[in-house]
């Protein structure tokens, strides 16, 4: 079964706008990661938060993750159009072996 | 390096043959997996393996056998292919350190099962 949830589905947005996706899941974690998945590409591995932070930055994302509520958000800032792409949070419940747990992902259109 | 690759990355499959996906990583990772991703679906995680000669099954195994003789290859076999197999497969793989948690994706095979 699938740990996470991802809100929205879908979004379409204007360069230079900034796209915010949300990730919901079930159980306790030790970290949570997200990726992005280019069409018909595999997964790139974008940014990890474990469960002992709240936020965290890597150039133009933002990540935040509220462990009460079992909830996670992914902010990209002054989005481009190479950000067109689907996005996945994973949530790992160890470290070292990660059996990870994909969303469902959220499909980003970033329009020039 | 090349990273992950698999081979092949498109095959059509008539109901009840078999077949064999490669993945093959060139980082020395320890740590390997086989995913499938459905429309709507997410990734699902099929078999994995923590080492050379171990494999374990995941999520979604049924229908699927895996094979790690070498550590740096990952086979993931169909048997008697059905339609429900008919999926994008993904393999990744990871180093067992424990401070370093990203997985590293291939860039999928398409498989189609009629």
């Amino acid at each position: 079964s699938q740990q996470g949830e991802e809100d929205p589905q879908a979004l379409s947005i204007q360069e230079g706008e900034n796209a915010t996706m949300n990730c919901s899941y079930k159980t306790s974690i030790n970290n949570l990661q997200w990726y992005r998945q280019n069409s018909g590409r595999g997964l790139v591995h974008l940014i990890l938060i474990r469960s002992n932070e709240r936020e965290k930055h890597s150039g133009r994302l933002r990540v935040t993750l509220d462990t009460s509520k079992k909830s996670s958000s992914l902010l990209i800032t002054a989005s481009r159009a190479a950000d067109t792409a689907s996005y996945f949070c994973a949530t790992a419940q160890n470290t070292g072996f990660q059996k990870l747990v994909f969303g469902t992902g959220t499909r980003l259109l970033v329009s020039p | 390096n090349a990273g992950v690759t698999q081979t092949p990355k498109f095959r059509v499959l008539k109901t009840g043959q078999s077949m064999t996906l490669l993945c093959a990583q060139d980082m020395n990772h320890e740590y390997m997996y086989w995913y499938r991703q459905d429309p709507g679906m997410g990734l699902r995680l099929i078999h994995y393996s923590v080492g050379e000669g171990t494999t374990a099954k995941g999520e979604v195994p049924d229908g699927y056998n895996v094979s790690r003789l070498k550590k740096q290859n990952f086979l993931l076999g169909l048997e008697s292919a059905a339609p429900s197999q008919t999926s994008v497969y993904f393999c990744a793989s990871s180093p067992r350190d424990p401070t370093y948690n990203e997985q590293f994706f291939g860039p999928g095979t398409r498989l189609t099962v009629l």
